[in-house]
């Protein structure tokens, strides 16, 4: 079946810092492929999405690009700042059907 | 734009007694709504799938009997948990999508049920 891996945190960071957090998944067909993010005390909010090999999502400075290949979507941000502190959660939604399957959530923590 | 709220945000109940959590999407009809349980520093974990007017299509290894799903609007899906035990003990999300031809969903804050 579908899943989703990511890197185990927490991840912590000075601020500035080059930001990775790995994310690899299983799917038969093409999926499309999410972060989202969850700022403490908050839901889940969309951080970006790429929908088809070799398209890159960006957000707010963040990028992941879908790669079929590697079967990798990592997430990247050249220059951290304190308040990107939070739980992020890469996911994916199978071609045929509307699920999203959710990795087990990164902790990021930036320090001034 | 594109917000889902839930009530309450946080519960105790004691075991035996069954507790209802709403989730409205604010400002746009919703015709599916999904229910996930997330346990401490783990994934959510997809529960059921509703849509509105019809029954709600459980995830394997879910109880319907214990976890009433009902969205009766395009804008509300309730779930309830029926006599509740400690091991249900957890953190509920809801999120609504504004129809099948969309990736998006939309996350409501999450509500922290305890049950002694």
């Amino acid at each position: 079946g579908n899943s989703v891996t990511q890197m185990e945190g927490p991840v912590t960071l000075s601020e500035e810092a080059f930001l990775t957090i790995n994310c690899t998944y299983t799917a038969t067909g093409y999926p499309s492929l999410f972060w989202y993010v969850q700022y403490p005390g908050e839901g889940l909010q969309l951080l970006l999405k790429a929908t088809k090999a070799d398209d890159k999502g960006s957000n707010k400075g963040f990028e992941a690009t879908y790669r079929k290949e590697t079967t990798s979507f990592h997430l990247e941000k050249g220059s951290v700042q304190v308040s990107d502190s939070a739980v992020y959660f890469c996911a994916l939604k199978g071609s045929n059907t509307g699920k999203l399957i959710f990795g087990q959530g990164t902790t990021l923590q930036v320090k001034p | 734009g594109a917000v889902v709220s839930q009530h309450p945000s946080r519960v105790i109940c004691k075991s035996g007694t069954s507790v209802k959590i709403e989730c409205r999407s604010l400002d746009f009809q919703a015709t599916t709504m999904f229910w996930y349980r997330q346990f401490p520093k783990q994934s959510l974990m997809l529960m059921a799938t509703s849509n509105e007017g019809s029954k709600a299509t459980y995830e394997q290894g879910v109880e319907k009997d214990k976890f009433l799903i009902n969205h009766a609007s395009l804008t509300l899906s309730t779930l309830t948990v029926t006599s509740a035990h400690p091991e249900d003990s957890s953190f509920y999300i809801c999120s609504a999508r504004l129809s099948s031809s969309t990736d998006t969903q939309y996350f409501g804050p999450g509500t922290r049920l305890t049950v002694l």
